[in-house]
Parts: C-alpha cells; structure tokens; sequence
C-alpha cells in the first residue's frame, strides 16, 4: 500500500500549457505539502495545506495553485508552463496537531515534469 | 548565511566503513531535526527524526543533534553498497505552521 501516491509520474509537456498533479495520502495525517526539487536536487517547499486550509505559501509564481479539496488530497495546477518549471515536484504529509510540533513529513515518488 | 548548509560531497566510502554524514543550521529557533535518504529518481525516505539534543539510535543509524554548536550529524555503521544515496538533513521550528528547511543533501557511494 502506498502511503503518499501522485500522479502522474511522468510528465511532458509543451511551453504554454496548463496541467495539473495530484497527490494523495491514506496515512490519515492532517498537513500535506508540494516541494519542488531542482536539477541540482535542492529541494524547496511551495505550498502547505493543513485540514484544508492554506498555512503555507511561498514566493511561487501564482501560475501555480494548489487545491485541497479534503484532507488527504491535494492537487497542483499550474497554468502557462515555462522551461524553468521542469523539475521535480513532490507532494509530502505529516501529522500534525494545533499547538503542537508537527511530525514529520512523508514523500510521494515525485512527478517529473519536464517543459519542452 | 545560508539557513542548513551541507556538504553535498560527493563522498565514496568502501563497504563496511563508518560515514559521518553532517549538517549546520543558523538559526537557534530550530527544534526538531530529521535525517531522509534519496535514491535517484525516489521520493525522500524519512530515516530519523527527533527533537531533542543528544543522540538517537536505529539500527545502523545513529542521528546526533547539538544545540548548542547548531550541528547534525548521521552517523553510518557497516555501511552497505544499498546505502549508496543522497542524505538530506532537514530541521523545524514550531511557529504558527510547520516549516522544514531541508539542506541540499550529500551524495553518498559505498563501495562494495
């Protein structure tokens, strides 16, 4: 069983497009997350949803949006693809309760996106 | 300054050597640290985690965490040609959400 699944795996798309990811997780964990991870592996978070909600949002271009429609998923749409959008983007949950430190966070196997 | 640094190697070490796999933080706020391991082309595999100073053992693994110096480090006994991967450190604070920094990882090759 795999615990934080997206899809898809691979992705290769032309300049301009628009695609989505998804992201889902049967862990029962409340926080979920999207990193992107470089050619030079440097791994950076982008968003964080937390029972829904947006608790993290990095400088992303807002050609990037996240959407969580209930807690163990959450999707990453990205509009008017660029070259510097191929990398690798993983979706992570950990468990997490308010007023608390967090635990910590479980990866997807990643989406490859490569813009052609 | 740089939040984590790490030296990303790469490091080659022969099958069955000890690897001392180190990490250094800036910020004193930090509070729990967390060791992952990456094949290429995989998801980050959580190793160890903890929150407090000292060390903690799994296995072959021993995490090592000093507040006080602002450094992590993992420790690798008996190592494996299986554990030939790149080791991320990450580390936390507790504001009004969770987040991890994670450092740029050092790639690792043991030698069989």
């Amino acid at each position: 069983d795999t615990a934080v699944s997206q899809t898809p795996k691979y992705l290769v798309t032309q300049m301009g497009n628009d695609k989505s990811i998804k992201c889902e997780q049967n862990l029962g964990h409340d926080t979920m997350y999207w990193y992107k991870q470089d050619s030079k592996k440097f791994l950076k978070i982008m968003f964080s949803y937390n029972n829904k909600e947006l608790i993290i949002n990095e400088t992303v271009p807002n050609r990037f949006s996240p959407k969580s429609p209930d807690k163990a998923h959450l999707n990453l749409h990205i509009n008017s693809l660029e070259l510097g959008d191929s990398a690798v983007y993983f979706c992570a949950s950990s468990p997490r309760t308010s007023g608390s430190l967090g635990g910590p966070q479980y990866f997807g196997p990643g989406t490859r996106l490569t813009v052609l | 300054q740089k939040e984590v640094e790490q030296d990303p190697g790469p490091l080659s070490v022969p099958e069955g050597a000890i690897v001392s796999l180190n990490c250094t933080y800036s910020n004193s706020a930090f509070q729990y640290f967390m060791w992952y391991r990456q094949y290429s082309r995989k998801g980050p595999e959580l190793l160890m985690y903890t929150y407090s100073s000292g060390n903690k053992e799994d296995g072959r693994f021993t995490a090592q965490v000093d507040k006080s110096s602002k450094y992590i480090s993992l420790f690798i006994r008996d190592s494996q040609p299986s554990d030939s991967a790149t080791y991320l450190c990450a580390i936390a604070m507790k504001t009004s959400y969770d987040k991890v920094i994670f450092g740029p990882g050092t790639s690792l090759s043991v030698i069989p």
